[in-house]
């Protein structure tokens, strides 16, 4: 079955701790991205990667780091997390740039820092 | 700035049709997304419009009219399982997706 995976669906972490949110797609999609999502807010992009070892910023990457040494994975990584960075997380990928085409989102990861 | 607006909550009833909104303030337009987003789920495409005009899926149709820079998604015979979340995004001259905060659709029987 195609599909994105995230892990884990749910974290509770302390401030400071650092945490990665895995992300695998096997539908060998050239494109993959991070969004958070606030309530009253729409999506954000926090990272994107074009391609394996291309990654660039999207509009809120403070506190955020990310890598694509395969084509398959995605990982986000929160080097020191504060509770401003609780949010609801989305992986998502496409064969191409999202805002041409479809997206395909994991099933996020709901992540509270305490 | 830019901006993308839809209602923040819409109640229906089962078997009836609604019409959920999205008006944008962009700078260029390369294309309109609509997705469903069920409660603590996954958003899931629905439609994509580049062209004026309404594009129809099944019961679902979007329409798009790039001059009044404003979209609309059309839910038919609505059933218990439309009940969602609907994300209106658009894609601006610099291929940047700028959502919009989502409409919640409450189906009621």
């Amino acid at each position: 079955e195609a599909q994105v995976t995230q892990n884990p669906r749910y974290l509770i972490t302390v401030t400071g701790k650092k945490l990665t949110v895995t992300c695998s797609q096997n539908m060998n999609h050239e494109y993959m991205s991070w969004y958070r999502q606030d309530p009253g807010l729409g999506l954000r992009q926090i990272y994107y990667s074009m391609n394996v070892e291309v990654t660039d910023k999207g509009d809120v990457p403070e506190g955020y780091k990310v890598s694509r040494k395969e084509k398959r994975n995605f990982p986000l990584i929160l080097e020191s997390p504060s509770p401003n960075q609780t949010s609801l997380y989305f992986c998502a990928s496409g064969t191409g740039d999202l805002a041409v085409g479809e997206a395909f989102f994991g099933q996020g990861t709901r992540l509270t820092v305490v | 700035g830019q901006n993308i607006d839809q209602p923040t909550e819409m109640t229906a009833t089962e078997g009836a049709i609604v019409q959920i909104n999205c008006t944008y303030q962009t700078s260029g337009f390369n294309g309109l997304f609509w997705y469903q987003q069920h409660a603590g789920e996954a958003p899931t495409f629905l439609s994509y419009n580049v062209l004026d005009g309404l594009e129809e899926k099944g019961r679902f149709s979007s329409f798009l009219s790039r001059s009044k820079g404003y979209s609309y998604l059309l839910l038919k015979e609505l059933q218990m399982k439309d009940s969602a979340s609907y994300l209106c995004a658009v894609s601006d001259s610099n291929y940047q997706l700028i959502w919009g905060a989502g409409t919640k659709l409450i189906i009621k029987p």
